[in-house]
């Protein structure tokens, strides 16, 4: 079974670049059928897709975050990761990374445990 | 403002049928399918139906989706006091460069 773990900073200072790596469990990665994701959730709130990309490194972004993110693969060492700059306290959230389904662009069938991000000086 | 629109909550008693809708336009849910998925208090999202109305390995067929036109539906028979949770709709939307998109989902209480 596939796993994924999020890591992160914890806490990000405003203005300053947030980065984020996804481990994905060995053997699993490499495989041209599936993308891969970032999904946030705000305290409280509901979920918001970031980006996606493919094992080759072909992209999607979030319309309102796309000047700001880089998602980007190391097909070396099995991990995905996500840069978002100028972080502000709207950006305080639950970070997911998730595997996309084949089956459909919106269907993300196996999911990290997430990590919690605060912007705060 | 989610661009997928759901009720903030629905509720109902154990063995009830209760369903959730989800609205969208002719870019997101009007060409493209629907996933639904379910989230417990303090876990991960789970895929719950994709494609519209499939189920994943595991999921209980007292779970089942729909679509029609620019809408979605998620029905659940058979309510028990475990599913209680949160509901979020999900689909691609072919506008600006096409982007994922989010209902702002749905509280499910059992009584």
């Amino acid at each position: 079974q596939v796993q994924l773990q999020e890591s992160g900073p914890g806490v990000v200072k405003p203005s300053e670049t947030l980065s984020l790596s996804c481990s994905v469990s060995t053997g699993s990665f490499s495989s041209s059928s599936h993308h891969w994701a970032w999904i946030r959730q705000p305290p409280g709130k509901g979920l918001e897709w970031i980006a996606s990309i493919s094992y080759s490194g072909t992209t999607s972004y979030s319309p309102s975050l796309k000047s700001r993110v880089t998602i980007s693969v190391d097909t070396s060492k099995d991990h995905f990761s996500l840069n978002l700059n100028f972080v502000t306290a709207a950006d305080t959230a639950l970070y997911y990374c998730a595997r996309r389904a084949t089956s459909s662009w919106s269907a993300f069938d196996i999911w990290g445990l997430g990590t919690m991000v605060t912007v705060s000086s | 403002q989610s661009v997928l629109t759901q009720p903030p909550s629905v509720s109902g008693t154990p063995g009830q049928r209760v369903t959730m809708s989800c609205s969208g336009s002719s870019s997101n849910i009007g060409m493209n399918t629907v996933n639904w998925y379910q989230q417990l208090p303090g876990t991960a999202p789970k895929l719950l139906i994709y494609s519209n109305n499939q189920r994943p390995s595991g999921v209980p067929d007292r779970f089942s989706g729909s679509r029609s036109g620019t809408s979605a539906s998620l029905a659940i028979s058979g309510l028990q006091s475990e599913d209680e949770a949160e509901y979020y709709c999900a689909a691609w939307d072919d506008s600006l460069n096409g982007h994922v998109v989010f209902g702002g989902g749905t509280k499910l209480t059992v009584l």
